[in-house]
């Protein structure tokens, strides 16, 4: 199967800061990408959809400026989480899509767990 | 009405046993659709895509469509406590390629 990787895989860092974390389509191109956010015991929440060489969709309430989405080529996405607070401590996962497939699967990366103290 | 609804569970079956999880969808035009297993902590992991009626087999799983009713459902045969997970159904519509969109998924506990 497809895969998709994520890194870091875990981060910890300060009120203030900006964390980025980049999720990679390893053996296919993806031309659209998804970024989920998921707290504890809870649902997938996506935040954004990501498609290469344009502006990412966000979903309703997730702050763009908040949440920078860079998707530079067909393998490659990013988000930054800037000026990090505690309540942005959460798992983020990406995935990618892959067109090549019959019915365009979705390949979820491991996700990143960021803690902010 | 939710676009995809799943019962949360949990659903308890001894080891050995077949588990039947379900999935309803709202909207018709809905076209390609996924199971997807996720263990605690973890993200989650493509186990089936179906888009056509009938059954689809994979192994120990297999996937049911019956687009008429609107359900979609994962049977897992001779179940392991290594299956226990949240299973989750997700659905993409025709008229909207890049949409996803995830029921919240079944617990399952599978019980040695």
């Amino acid at each position: 199967g497809a895969v998709v990787s994520q890194h870091p895989s875990w981060v910890i860092c300060k009120s203030g800061t900006s964390v980025k974390i980049e999720c990679r389509s390893l053996d296919f191109q993806a031309t659209t990408m998804f970024w989920y956010r998921q707290f504890p015991k809870q649902s997938l929440m996506l935040m954004a959809t990501s498609n290469e060489g344009s502006k990412a969709t966000y979903e309703q309430g997730v702050e763009k400026d908040k949440f920078l989405i860079n998707h530079a080529s067909l393998t490659l996405s990013t988000l930054t989480v800037t000026s990090a607070h505690p309540e942005d401590s959460s798992f983020y996962i990406c995935s990618a899509r892959d067109t090549g497939t019959g019915a365009g699967e979705q390949y979820f990366g491991p996700g990143t767990r960021l803690t902010v103290t | 009405q939710k676009e995809v609804e799943q019962n949360s569970g949990p659903l308890s079956v001894p080891e050995g046993a077949i588990a039947s999880l379900n999935c309803t969808y709202s909207d018709r035009v809905s076209q390609s659709f996924f199971w997807y297993r996720q263990y605690s902590g973890k993200s989650p992991e493509l186990i089936m895509s179906i888009y056509s009626n009938g059954d689809k087999e994979d192994g120990r799983f297999t996937a049911q469509l019956n687009k008429a009713s609107q359900y979609v459902s994962l049977l897992i045969r001779d179940s392991q406590p290594s299956d226990s997970a949240t299973y989750l159904c997700a659905v993409n519509r025709l008229n909207n390629f890049n949409k996803f969109y995830f029921g919240s998924g079944t617990k399952l506990n599978v019980k040695p």
